[in-house]
């Protein structure tokens, strides 16, 4: 399978409890995205990478949350002390250097629940 | 505040009805459109994109969309639906090296 791989698939967490999740681009992919989907609203973006340079992380994103590509291939996603308002779909995509024209490839996503 | 903005959140049609779910965005100068769906348990997937050039686009599984500039649209259309593409479809704009999505239309087609 040459797509975008998140895992794990599911996570439940307890309040307060750290989580991690991972991301495998494609592979020829450069640039990769993350984002946070809850139910009724479309995927919201939260960071994105460049190879291994983090070039934007938006307001979402809480000082609780940090991503990183260490290697410029896979990336993860790291949440401390989890609330229950951090439960949500998290999305991974990839795109080529320049995803303007080419719209992204997405990962199934991991979902989250916090009790 | 600049946006993406899809007319309907929740669409329900017979199989062989047509389709159009509408979209419009705020941004002004040069954007970049999508269309994306999401299928039942599937992760998201793009459908049809418009970058430049003629502004009827045709993407996957007989889906087109119109982009009119002058009213800042891009509505998605398909003159037959089927039960299969029952699903969630989201319009989304590029910005600033970001795609800004909708809010998704649910759409249930009928058998």
């Amino acid at each position: 399978d040459t797509g975008v791989s998140q895992d794990p698939r599911h996570k439940i967490t307890k309040r307060g409890q750290n989580v991690t999740f991972r991301c495998d681009p494609i592979s020829e992919h450069n640039r990769l995205y993350w984002y946070r989907q809850t139910l009724g609203q479309g995927p919201e973006f939260l960071t994105y990478f460049q190879n291994e340079a983090q070039l934007e992380k938006s307001r979402l994103l809480s000082d609780r949350f940090s991503a990183e590509r260490p290697k410029g291939s896979f990336s993860t996603l790291e949440i401390q002390r989890t609330e229950q308002g951090d439960s949500a779909m998290y999305l991974c995509a990839s795109s080529p250097y320049d995803g303007t024209n080419y719209g992204y490839t997405f990962g199934s996503g991991t979902r989250l629940t916090v009790v | 505040a600049q946006s993406v903005s899809q007319h309907n959140h929740h669409v329900i049609l017979s199989e062989a009805a047509s389709l159009e779910l509408g979209c419009n965005y705020s941004y002004g100068g040069t954007v970049n459109l999508f269309w994306y769906v999401q299928y039942p348990g599937q992760h998201l997937q793009l459908l049809l994109k418009y970058f430049s050039g003629d502004p009827l686009v045709k993407g996957i599984k007989g889906f087109e969309a119109e982009f009119i500039k002058s009213k800042f649209s891009f509505n998605l259309r398909k003159p037959s639906v089927q039960w299969s593409d029952t699903a969630e479809y989201f319009c989304a704009v590029n910005r600033a090296n970001k795609i800004i999505f909708g809010k998704g239309t649910r759409l249930h087609i009928l058998p």
